[in-house]
């Protein structure tokens, strides 16, 4: 079945530091990749998203490509703050339910 | 901006007792969902429901689950009998459009539900 593998957490950055977080994905067909934050007592928010190959997703900063050849849909953001402090989740849809990843603890300080 | 809305945000049950968990989609959405991620575990698909029908549901959504929308803005998720191991995160999500692959999930924040 269809399955997201994600970068094991937790990650601490100092601000202005460069994130990375890496995705890739395991699916029969043509799924649509999507990166969801949920900041702390809040629920699930849809940060970007990208629905074919080579489409770039991108928001606050944010940007990630959807890679076919290697199954990948990574995260970067150039320069974080504190305010992405936050856990990130890489998900896929090849239907019209999502899959998620174990999620990924980002702590930015300041 | 319109959200998802879920209630309550905390529900304390003893176990073998029922559930009812809220959810108020955004108003023009069509398709409803409930995911739960338990304590630690990867967010899970439990059920998708469009037309009032059940329109997909994984091995979780067992016969203990079932779903709802009794008038034109709420959807329930109903545990019949809880287990310890149904404490968890529930969340509510919804559609605008037909449910593919492309359309963006709305979630709310979520129902704790602990089962003593």
């Amino acid at each position: 079945g269809d399955s997201v593998t994600q970068m094991e957490g937790p990650v601490t950055l100092s601000e202005e530091a460069f994130l990375t977080i890496n995705c890739t994905y395991t699916a029969t067909g043509y799924p649509s990749l999507f990166w969801y934050v949920q900041y702390p007592g809040e629920g699930l928010q849809l940060l970007l998203k990208a629905t074919k190959a080579d489409d770039k997703g991108s928001n606050k900063g944010f940007e990630a490509t959807y890679r076919k050849e290697t199954t990948s849909f990574h995260l970067e953001k150039g320069s974080v703050q504190v305010s992405d402090s936050a856990v990130y989740f890489c998900a896929l849809s090849d239907s019209y339910k999502l899959s998620f990843g174990a999620g990924t603890t980002v702590t930015v300080r300041a | 901006e319109p959200e998802v809305t879920q209630t309550p945000s905390h529900q304390v049950t003893q176990m073998g007792q029922e559930v009812i968990l809220r959810c108020v989609p955004i108003s023009n959405h069509l398709y409803f969902y409930w995911y739960r991620q338990i304590l630690g575990q990867k967010v899970e698909f439990l059920v998708s429901f469009y037309n009032n029908e059940i329109s997909e549901k994984s091995e979780i959504f067992d016969d203990q689950f079932s779903v709802e929308r009794p008038d034109g803005s709420n959807f329930t998720l109903k545990i019949r009998s809880t287990k310890l191991e149904d404490s968890a995160m529930y969340f509510c999500a919804s559609t605008r459009t037909s449910g593919t692959s492309t359309d963006t999930q709305y979630f709310g924040p979520g129902t704790r539900l602990t089962v003593l």
